[in-house]
């Protein structure tokens, strides 16, 4: 069974640096993508950027390029989403999703991380 | 970069009534397009990709068309579980992009 499980809810002031997870599990990390997608409270879904199973290749949204990073570590199957320092319009809800490589569409999503920051 | 809009922004609708959502992407995409349906607190679930071809585990009231700028997602008989927010998302080039989405209620 595939599976996205990410890191649980984190409440940080602004300023603070934070890396999330998206550990996945149940196929060949080696054969697809992993994306993310932010979710403003009540807002749309915005794609942020993808990664390559290797790491080797990583390509962000224009809202997000300098202002997040993505890496995967390839012997635990898990990506991340990083911040250095954030900021309070960072407060969102944070999914990873599964994507192919040739075509590419998100099958398999985590169950999103919320991530609240506040002075 | 690919601007993706859709219409309508919502919708009421009934049950058993046919919905269609159009999504509109300002290049071609060469029906590199997908559709979302996500539900609240949910995370969000693939219906159809590449324009027309259905996830697996979707209902069959579900379908896509579309080829070009302009695609659609049709519901063709909505059940009480289709109320939701539907999103396009187009995969043709990075940087990808959703539609700011369709909320369909009662």
């Amino acid at each position: 069974e595939v599976q996205l499980v990410q890191s649980g809810a984190e409440m940080k002031n602004p300023g603070e640096s934070l890396k999330i997870s998206c550990k996945t599990s149940g196929y060949i990390f080696s054969n697809y993508w992993i994306g993310w997608v932010r979710q403003m409270p009540g807002k749309g879904l915005e794609w942020m950027g993808i990664i390559s199973p290797p790491g080797s290749d990583a390509r962000y949204g224009p809202s997000f390029d300098g202002q997040v990073t993505i890496s995967v570590d390839k012997s635990v199957n898990t990506a991340y989403l990083q911040w250095s320092s954030l900021k309070a319009s960072d407060t969102a809800m944070y999914y990873c999703a599964r994507s192919g490589d040739f075509i590419r569409y998100f099958d398999f999503w985590g169950q999103g991380t919320l991530v609240t920051v506040s002075s | 970069d690919i601007q993706m809009t859709q219409s309508p922004s919502s919708l009421s609708a009934s049950i058993g009534d046919r919905v269609t959502i159009t999504c509109r992407a300002s290049q071609n995409i060469r029906s590199y397009l997908n559709w979302y349906q996500q539900k609240p607190g949910k995370a969000p679930r693939l219906l159809i990709y590449a324009a027309s071809t259905v996830q697996s585990g979707v209902p069959s009231r579900f379908s896509g068309s579309g080829s070009g700028t302009d695609y659609t997602l049709t519901i063709s008989s909505l059940q009480p579980e289709d109320f939701a927010t539907y999103y396009c998302h187009h995969s043709s080039t990075t940087p990808e992009a959703f539609g700011p989405g369709t909320k369909v209620e009662i």
